[in-house]
Formats: C-alpha cells, structure tokens, sequence
C-alpha cells in the first residue's frame, strides 16, 4: 500500500507570509494528489486536484505543484482565515489515502 | 447543487455494528464513486471505502474485514455497515461525492458516532 507523509506536522506563520506543506508518497502517483483545507470546526473542501489545479471559488493564493513522489502546498500570502488542517490525498489505483495533515495557524 | 446528508444512529454499543446512510439530493448517483471518510476526535482523515454507481466496491484494507458499502441508486442512497465496533471507532462520519480525476469534491455535514455501553 502507498503511504502518505507530511511535513510538517503544525507550523505558525505571519499574515502575509509564504507558507508551504510538503506531501512525499511511498511510490510514484503521477499527479493523481489533491489537497484539502479543514477549518476548526468545519467539512474539509477540496482545494486542489491534479496536483496543481486549482478548484472553482479557491483563491489564487493557495498554488500546488509536484509529480511523482515529491508534492507542496502554497500560500502565497497567508491570511487569518487560512487558519486549518491541510490534508493531502492520492487517488492513484483506485484507492483514496489520506496524508497526516499540516495544522496551520497564526503567529 | 449536489447535497449529501448523512443519518444513522449516534450512539453504538460495542461489539455491534455501527449503520449509517448518505442520501444524494441535487444531482446524479451516476458515474461517481461515493466514498465514506472518518475522522475520530482530534486526528485526521481516514478513508473507509466507496461504491461506484454500478455497485462495486473498494475498501480500506486495514478495514477491509469489517466493513460493507452498498449502494441503493432508484433511492439515491448508499450506506455503510461496520461491524463489531469499538471505542476506536468512534469518530465523525462524513460521505463524500468523488472520481479518480480530482479526488473528493462534495462532503456531507458528517455525524458523529460514539461507541460506548
């Protein structure tokens, strides 16, 4: 079975600063990765597809890339309201596995 | 748009099987797989399994022996069975709407189920 890692776990960052997540899978996924925000309280919701594509209504800030292994998450400008869980998930292989998530909050 | 609404019990006893349904409204139970997620209290997501429109079915292996996803399309439901149940099994429950393109892009509300006798 693939895994999923993350890193970093948590991590605590100014309003406006660039913020990136790392995603590494046990084996090569091609770009089947998506990337999910959970706020407190809240439904996760999908924010990438495709590694890199971003889904309707997200805004421009939040970027992913990568190929393979190797995925990152961007903020490129972090927000209050960017405040959550991220999650990253691979749909390679007709199986869903979800990464640990990456708590992001504000310093 | 498409809805999902989640039901079951929020309570399960333990060693007995926790049953819940996801109910589709504003759209078509076609042509996805729809997928049941957990998530237990303080910790991430868990993917459990889904049911393709068709009926076929994928599981999470290391859940693989307990549970049972089924789909009903003429009630545009589908439902999740997990048998004998324990505390480690209480979570939050969400169903999802998804396809091998771009993974999960509708989730229901979620409930919570909690074992305990």
């Amino acid at each position: 079975d693939i895994q999923m890692t993350q890193s970093p776990s948590s991590l605590s960052a100014s309003v406006g600063d660039r913020v990136t997540i790392t995603c590494r899978a046990s084996q090569g996924i091609s770009n089947y990765l998506a990337w999910y925000q959970q706020k407190p309280g809240k439904v996760p919701k999908l924010l990438i597809y495709a590694a890199s594509t971003l889904q309707s209504g997200v805004p421009s800030r939040f970027s992913g890339s990568g190929s393979g292994t190797d995925f990152t998450l961007t903020i490129s400008s972090l927000q209050p309201e960017d405040v959550a869980s991220y999650y990253c998930q691979k749909y390679n292989n007709a199986l869903f596995t979800f990464g640990p998530g990456t708590k992001v909050d504000i310093k | 748009q498409v809805q999902l609404q989640e039901s079951g019990p929020g309570l399960v006893k333990p060693s007995e099987t926790l049953s819940l349904t996801c109910t589709v409204s504003g759209g078509s139970i076609s042509t996805y797989y729809w997928s049941w997620i957990r998530q237990p209290p303080e910790k991430g997501l868990e993917w459990i399994g889904y049911v393709y429109y068709s009926g076929s079915t994928k599981y999470n292996p290391s859940l693989k022996s307990r549970v049972t996803i089924s789909i009903d399309t003429s009630r545009k439901q589908f439902s999740l069975k997990l048998r004998s149940v324990t505390a480690a099994d209480t979570a939050v429950y969400y169903c999802t709407r998804g396809n091998f393109y771009y993974g999960m892009d509708v989730w229901g509300q979620g409930t919570t189920v909690t074992v305990s006798s």
